[in-house]
């Protein structure tokens, strides 16, 4: 099966900077890569998804970018807000089957 | 639209106890999927369904048993609970499986 490490598990950042989060996979067949958002005591909420055929994907402050050759992907979210505060779950889908999580990030805006 | 829905929202069972999980969908997804999220652990895919009629065995699926009798419904069964399975539950839906996944509101479950 496949398997998705995450790191850092915490990240503390001020105001207004940008946040990275990364993630690696271990099966070069896994084909697409969502990223969830899970605020305290809430459901996860998908943020963003890309597919194995694109390099990188931007919404507003958010962006993932995907590199293939070394099975990494990355979530950037830039100038950050205080309503960024949440855990961060990056996950890969290999061959229709469910998806593997990562184990969160949990991210800290600093006012 | 309710979403996705789950019944019930707590529950407390001792060691081998059964028990029942309940999740309700009404965007006429094909997909459905049962997670549990252990502090540290991430969300772990426990049994997943991709019409009526089918199931699939997930990342850890021992302990747990599932049913998908009608589209709209995805059953969670605990025959025999035990500590190890006190979680929180999630239950989620989708079109399919490069699609956003739409997740309940959970069940935390606590085995003694």
């Amino acid at each position: 099966g496949e398997n998705v490490e995450q790191h850092p598990s915490t990240l503390s950042v001020q105001e207004g900077d940008s946040a990275v989060i990364k993630c690696t996979y271990s099966d070069s067949a896994s084909n697409y890569f969502p990223w969830y958002k899970q605020e305290l005591g809430k459901r996860p909420q998908l943020i963003i998804d890309i597919r194995s055929n694109v390099g990188e994907k931007k919404d507003q402050r958010i962006a993932v970018t995907l590199n293939k050759t070394a099975k990494h992907f990355s979530l950037h979210i830039t100038e950050t807000q205080p309503e960024d505060s949440a855990v961060y779950f990056c996950a890969a889908l290999l061959y229709a089957d469910g998806l593997t999580f990562g184990k969160g990030t949990h991210l800290i805006i600093q006012p | 639209n309710a979403g996705v829905t789950q019944t019930p929202k707590f529950r407390v069972l001792k060691t081998g106890q059964s028990m029942t999980l309940l999740c309700a969908q009404d965007m006429n997804h094909e997909y459905m999927y049962w997670y549990r999220q252990d502090p540290g652990m991430g969300l772990r895919l426990i049994h997943y369904s991709v019409g009526e009629g089918t199931t699939a065995k997930g990342e850890v699926p021992d302990g747990y048993n599932v049913s998908r009798l009608k589209k709209q419904n995805f059953l969670l069964g605990l025959e025999s609970a035990a500590p190890s399975q006190t979680s929180v539950y999630f239950c989620a839906s989708s079109y399919g499986p490069y699609y956003e996944q739409y997740f309940g509101p959970g069940t935390r479950l606590t085995v003694t």
